[in-house]
This record gives structure tokens, C-alpha cells and sequence, in this order.
């Protein structure tokens, strides 16, 4: 069945280091998407990536990098420079931005600064 | 800007109640509709959606009417069931300089006893 996967499912971070979540998709979609997940506040975007080759920040984007060198996959860097990386990581698609589709999410990383 | 606006919840409720979760939004055009589920750990599921006003959009007994003129989308099911415990997204896509940007709710958390 195709789907979303993301890896690890739980992720520890020491201060100072840089993490990667990675994000792979069986699905055909050309579109991507990071969003944080924190208690009370909903989901916010991260980046987004419409094709392979390009991604746009988001809302929240400043101490996180993506690539986009393929198709099927999408990784986050959380990078020394976040100063509040803890928080539940998802990794959404949809078969090409600007349609209303709806997403499919992957299951989801739980990065903890330890 | 977009905005949506659900109470976080919990809403407690007992097996077989009737279900009501409000969702209202702020949006400039017009936007496209959407109601997404968490079971706890997992990513969320798109659940039902709807594009225009007056749509319907339904899914496992659930369903949601697009009413414009209160500026509403809320979700309904008649009999809820103990599976039926999740948090609930209401969320909006609205298209921006050949973008579609989604904006979610805060999630409503439900609780069903048998």
C-alpha cells in the first residue's frame, strides 16, 4: 500500500547538535510538506515543496533546512540554531500543490532535547 | 488573516451520544474546507472535506455542512462510538500566489466512556 513513512518515530537531540527526520513517500505525490505539531497550538508549517528541486519556507522555517533531490523524499534537518526543537514532526503530501486534495500525513517523529 | 477557531476540548461523551464540534473560520477568498483525525502517536487522516458552499462532506458517520453565511464547518456524528476517541482538526486552504495554504484549528480532543 503506498503511504508516507517517516523515521525515526522517536528522536533524541543533545544541545548543539543537528538532527535529520527523514520523510519518504510511495505515493506519486509531487507535493510536500513539514509541519510542528506543539500542545495548544495546531499544526504549524515549517517548508513546503511543490516539486522536486524546490521547497519555500514557511511559517516557522528559521533553524530548520530541507532538501528535495528526489521525488519520493523529503528530510528535515533540525539544526543547533532551533532553540526550541522539541516537539512532534509531521511530514504531509498531496498529489500536486494548489488543489484542495487534502493531505496524507505520516505517522510522525517525537524529537526530545535531551 | 486565515484563521480557525475550535475549543480544545475535552469533550467528554458517552457511548451512542450525538456529537457536535464546532469550527469556524476566517479566510479571505474562498476557501476549501477540511476535517482531519490523530488516534493518539499516529499523524492525522483526512477525514472528510468539502470545497464549496452548502457541500456536505461525510465519512464514517460523520459529516460536516460548508455554511458560508455563518462562516462555520462544524462536524457531526450521531452516535459515537469508544473508537471514535481522537483530536479533531478542523482546517482551511485558501490559494496564495499559486499556493494552496492551509491553516489548522488547535485540534478538539474527544473522549468517548463506554
Amino acid at each position: 500500500d503506498g503511504g508516507i513513512t517517516q523515521s525515526p518515530k522517536y528522536l533524541f537531540r543533545k544541545e548543539g547538535q543537528n538532527v535529520t527526520l527523514s520523510c519518504e513517500q510511495n505515493l506519486n505525490h509531487d507535493a510536500m510538506y513539514w509541519y510542528r505539531q506543539d500542545p495548544g497550538q495546531g499544526l504549524r508549517l515549517i517548508y513546503y515543496s511543490q516539486i522536486v528541486n524546490d521547497f519555500q519556507k514557511g511559517d516557522i522555517a528559521e533553524g530548520y533546512s530541507v532538501s528535495r533531490e528526489k521525488k519520493e523524499s523529503f528530510p528535515l534537518t533540525v539544526t543547533s540554531a532551533q532553540k526550541n526543537p522539541t516537539a512532534f514532526y509531521l511530514c504531509a503530501s498531496e498529489p500536486t500543490g494548489g488543489t484542495n486534495y487534502g493531505y496524507t500525513f505520516g505517522s510522525g517523529t517525537r524529537l526530545t532535547v535531551v | 488573516g486565515d484563521s480557525v477557531t475550535q475549543m480544545e476540548g475535552p469533550v467528554t461523551l458517552s457511548e451512542e451520544a450525538f456529537l457536535t464540534i464546532n469550527c469556524t473560520y476566517t479566510a479571505t477568498g474562498y476557501p476549501s474546507l477540511f476535517w482531519y483525525v490523530q488516534y493518539p502517536g499516529e499523524g492525522l487522516q483526512l477525514l472528510l472535506k468539502a470545497t464549496k458552499a452548502d457541500d456536505k462532506g461525510s465519512n464514517k458517520g460523520f459529516e460536516a455542512t460548508y455554511r458560508k453565511e455563518t462562516t462555520s464547518f462544524h462536524l457531526e456524528k450521531g452516535s459515537v462510538q469508544v473508537s471514535d476517541s481522537a483530536v479533531y482538526f478542523c482546517a482551511l486552504s485558501v490559494g496564495s500566489g499559486g499556493y494552496q495554504k492551509v491553516t489548522f484549528g488547535i485540534g478538539t480532543k474527544l473522549q468517548v466512556i463506554p
